[in-house]
């Protein structure tokens, strides 16, 4: 499987600010998310990162709030902007294996906002 | 739409017990089937998978097997262990890697 690493691991930032997370990959992968969990809940899909074009985003994202870009077949980043402590929550990056619809998930990025 | 629904928890076992989490899909098509985990600070673990009904999927002591007729993908493991505690989600992915979780289910083993 490959191996993911996102940036930073945590974070704690300020009302009203933005902050971008970075998400490498160690071999090219075709598609590649972005996933919310909010304390003790679930992964809910924010949406996908198209390589080369813009973002797909699900019911309720927009991508004033959540900007990603993809600029290749192994990076991708999220940013969240205007935060608000409502967007405290881990956010997940995770890629298409090569089989069975499966996907593999970084690290995490422990957002904090006050 | 596909949807999983899985055991509430949280659920405390002593060590060397038996595990069963339940885990039940909605799916229009054919679904693959997974259970991930995640210890605590960390992201989500593939533990096992299933492509296609009857499939047994199995790691590290963990097994669950594809029930097409019961729509079902139940975790269990014979004797946990304390290093076993974690939060486990049941998952299903369709041809347009569309993934969708149960709730998750925290486990906490005790020694």
């Amino acid at each position: 499987s490959a191996v993911i690493s996102q940036k930073p691991s945590r974070d704690i930032c300020q009302r009203g600010t933005s902050l971008t997370i970075q998400c490498q990959v160690d071999s090219q992968v075709t598609m590649m998310f972005w996933y919310r969990q909010q304390p003790g809940q679930s992964l809910t899909l924010i949406a996908t990162a198209n390589q080369g074009s813009e973002a797909t985003y699900e019911s309720g994202f927009v991508i004033d709030k959540f900007p990603i870009s993809r600029p290749n077949l192994t990076f991708s980043t999220l940013t969240v902007s205007n935060m608000s402590p409502e967007d405290s929550s881990i956010y997940l990056c995770s890629v298409s294996g090569t089989s069975a619809y499966e996907q593999f998930f970084g690290p995490g990025t422990r957002l904090t906002v006050l | 739409g596909n949807s999983v629904t899985q055991m509430e928890g949280p659920v405390t076992l002593s060590e060397e017990a038996f595990l069963t989490i339940n885990c039940t899909y909605t799916a229009t098509g054919y679904p693959s089937l997974f259970w991930y985990v995640q210890y605590p600070g960390e992201g989500l673990q593939l533990l096992l998978k299933a492509t296609k009904a009857d499939d047994k999927g199995s790691n590290k002591g963990f097994e669950a097997t594809y029930r097409k007729e019961t729509t079902s993908f139940h975790l269990e493991k014979g004797s946990v262990q304390v290093s076993d505690s974690a939060v486990y989600f049941c998952a299903l992915s369709e041809w347009n890697n569309d993934m969708r979780f149960g709730a998750g289910t925290r486990l906490t083993v005790k020694p």
